[in-house]
């Protein structure tokens, strides 16, 4: 079956500029995350989705990071006013049980903020 | 202090070598402790789940201290395929926050 999918696979932009990047849960999951992974680092929690409960936001680096997630699958990660910084990989991961079960990865976004 | 702690390494090992990576966790409430592999430029995939009574699958064997709050992998007839990133994920209770340690690279040489 299908896996977790991302879009773009790569993605270069200028300093200051908005971006969005796109996640496609594998179907049926009820959780989904986001991750950010610094070359040679590793992952940085984002931001979390369960069912229809808030998200948890704890993760997120500033208030230039937000995301949501329609109807329960399909998730938004956007940078506002992208920096230098911001460059990285932006991985999302769904899970079926919330709790201990694998979380599945996508492929990841490469984020070039120029 | 971070909230998982794992030597970076790398280690470089032949093959055939038995090898042990280790991982301190900073949260005693935390719940679930999982070893992620990442091969260079992919995603992470699940290895192993680690339970309290310490779990083996084939060649690897991951073990839980929770007096310690550490966790270990070991692996045992290192293959070349074997190398990669194991990366050491712990999650907490109450909120669901999942903590990714910065993983200890692997070498496995002929």
């Amino acid at each position: 079956g299908a896996g977790v999918s991302q879009s773009p696979s790569n993605k270069v932009t200028e300093k200051g500029k908005d971006v969005e990047l796109r996640c496609d849960p594998i179907s049926g999951h009820t959780a989904l995350y986001w991750y950010r992974q610094s070359l040679g680092q590793g992952l940085e929690f984002l931001i979390y989705f369960q069912g229809n409960s808030a998200p948890d936001k704890s993760g997120l680096p500033s208030d230039r990071f937000s995301a949501e997630r329609t109807g329960g699958s399909v998730s938004t990660l956007t940078i506002q006013r992208t920096q230098q910084e911001d460059s990285a990989v932006y991985l999302c991961a769904s899970s079926l049980v919330l709790v201990t079960n694998e979380q599945f990865f996508g492929p990841g976004t490469r984020l070039t903020v120029l | 202090r971070k909230e998982v702690e794992q030597d970076p390494g790398p280690f470089n090992v032949p093959e055939g070598a038995t090898v042990a990576f280790n991982c301190t966790y900073s949260n005693s409430a935390s719940q679930s402790f999982f070893w992620y592999r990442q091969d260079c430029r992919k995603e992470p995939k699940l290895l192993m789940s680690v339970y309290s009574s310490g779990n083996e699958d084939g060649r690897f064997t991951a073990q839980l201290n929770r007096a310690s709050q550490y966790i270990s992998l070991l692996i045992r007839d290192s293959k070349l395929s074997d190398s990669a990133t194991y990366l050491c994920v712990v999650k907490g209770t109450g909120g669901f926050k999942t903590i990714f340690g910065a993983g200890t690279r692997l070498f496995v040489k002929a």
